[in-house]
């Protein structure tokens, strides 16, 4: 099981840029979380898909960040214009439904 | 790089027994630390988190952590745990600077029985 992969680890980009941020699931799981975290707001849940359809989106925060699940084996957060108030890291998390979560290791996103 | 350690993958208890869950990290460091959970088809909440000051921090639903700094711990109790208290807990860790995240550990299941 080689858990959920993130990619890449880190991104460094300049403001304006467009920044994709990709997931691979762990196979078999039917849910998919994007969280993002920083230290003033904590962890924050973007969006989640169930069976590749986007469930619930509110956390989105606004219409520059969009995810897609095109298959049930991946998934990205595309930022398009980025700002630097977007520097988080994100995380990529899949379930089971109802079961527990398994999280990536993150990818670490500054915005200069 | 951090790392967080949960000891206790499934944990079974009866209502009104005392709970206490085990979490370990791996970091030299000022580290900050969190608690969170996951009730059945839901997402993660933050049960309680651990900045500085008192290292006894009292969470939301009566659970409590204690940081002992010595022993790299924050273990998270509950005197008298309820039916409803069934869900997966995470522990996690910022540590230094915080430019890698929160590093989770792998999550205790932990199913109470009525």
């Amino acid at each position: 099981d080689a858990g959920v992969i993130q990619s890449p680890r880190h991104e460094v980009t300049e403001m304006g840029q467009e920044v994709t941020l990709r997931c691979k699931p762990i196979s078999g799981h039917n849910s998919l979380f994007w969280y993002r975290q920083t230290m003033m707001r904590g962890l924050e849940l973007l969006i989640y898909f169930n069976n590749n359809v986007p469930i619930d989106d509110s956390g989105m925060p606004e219409d520059r960040f969009s995810a897609k699940m095109p298959n049930a084996s991946f998934s990205t957060l595309k930022i398009q214009p980025s700002e630097p108030r977007d520097s988080a890291v994100y995380f990529c998390a899949s379930s089971l439904m109802n079961s527990p979560l398994h999280f990536g290791n993150g990818t670490r996103l500054t915005v200069t | 790089a951090q790392s967080v350690s949960q000891h206790n993958h499934h944990v079974i208890l009866s209502e009104a027994a005392s709970l206490e869950l085990g979490c370990n990290y791996s970091y030299g460091g000022t580290v900050n630390l969190f608690w969170y959970v996951q009730y059945p088809g839901q997402h993660l909440q933050l049960l309680l988190k651990y900045f500085s000051g008192d290292p006894l921090v009292k969470g939301i639903k009566g659970f409590e952590a204690e940081f002992i700094k010595s022993k790299f711990s924050f273990n998270l109790r509950k005197p008298s745990v309820q039916w409803s208290d069934t869900a997966e807990y995470f522990c996690a860790v910022i540590a230094g600077g915080g430019a890698d995240g929160l590093t989770f550990g792998k999550g205790t299941h932990l199913i109470i029985q009525p």
